[in-house]
């Protein structure tokens, strides 16, 4: 069964502090996955895709990792800021089929001053 | 460049009624996808469009319909509403096909009483 699992499912961070989410996918065949940041009461806006041949890609202060072989990826985030306090949503999408996106439940990440 | 737009932006509705909810994708996109999002849930795929026809549906109940006019910009509607109907509702447009970068609109977030 195609799963995408997040965790942890929420984390509070202090302003200044790094903190690393994490995305655990069955999705298979993999095509591609992409990194959402998603502000309360507002639609996802992406921060990284990667396909399968990439390790890592960066969007300034967030920092994607995607391991193909464990079907693992997280996503570093340096220097929290009080502006990154939002829901960070996992998306894996498979190679094929017309409904080919999965999409994780989110972690609710909440930076405090 | 606009972005993805929706209309409107809250909706409150009572048990039995219609509801409709509106989506003007990106200048050049013609594919038009609607997800649910149910509190503390992760997104749902509803229905996805294409060049006016429908593509794909996910497991939703047939009161979910809605329909693409010629511009692209899309039209969902929930008939004989439902306490559970209750959610945000969003819009997301891409190039034509399922395989290119989704991108999202803010959501109509639909109350049921």
């Amino acid at each position: 069964k195609n799963q995408v699992e997040q965790s942890p499912q929420s984390l509070i961070i202090l302003e200044g502090k790094n903190c690393t989410l994490q995305c655990n996918y069955t999705v298979s065949p993999f095509s591609n996955l992409r990194w959402y940041k998603q502000d309360t009461g507002r639609g996802p806006v992406s921060l990284t895709i990667m396909t399968f041949s990439e390790n890592t890609k960066s969007n300034g202060r967030y920092t994607a990792t995607l391991d193909a072989d464990t079907k693992q990826s997280s996503l570093h985030i340096t220097a929290s800021q009080l502006s990154d306090s939002a829901s960070y949503i996992c998306v894996v999408s498979l190679q094929t089929g017309a409904n080919n996106l999965f999409f994780g439940t989110g972690t609710r990440l909440t930076v405090i001053p | 460049e606009a972005g993805v737009t929706q209309s409107p932006t809250h909706l409150i509705k009572t048990r039995g009624q219609q509801a409709t909810l509106r989506c003007s994708p990106i200048s050049g996109h013609t594919s038009v996808y609607w997800y649910q999002q149910a509190l503390g849930l992760g997104l749902q795929f509803l229905l996805w469009y294409d060049e006016g026809e429908e593509r794909n549906r996910g497991n939703f109940p047939p009161r979910f319909s809605g329909r693409q006019f010629p511009n692209y910009s899309s039209e969902l509607n929930v008939n004989a509403l439902e306490l559970e109907d209750s959610a945000l509702y969003l819009c997301a447009s891409s190039l034509s096909g399922s395989y290119n970068e989704q991108f999202f609109g803010p959501g109509t977030r639909l109350t049921v009483l």
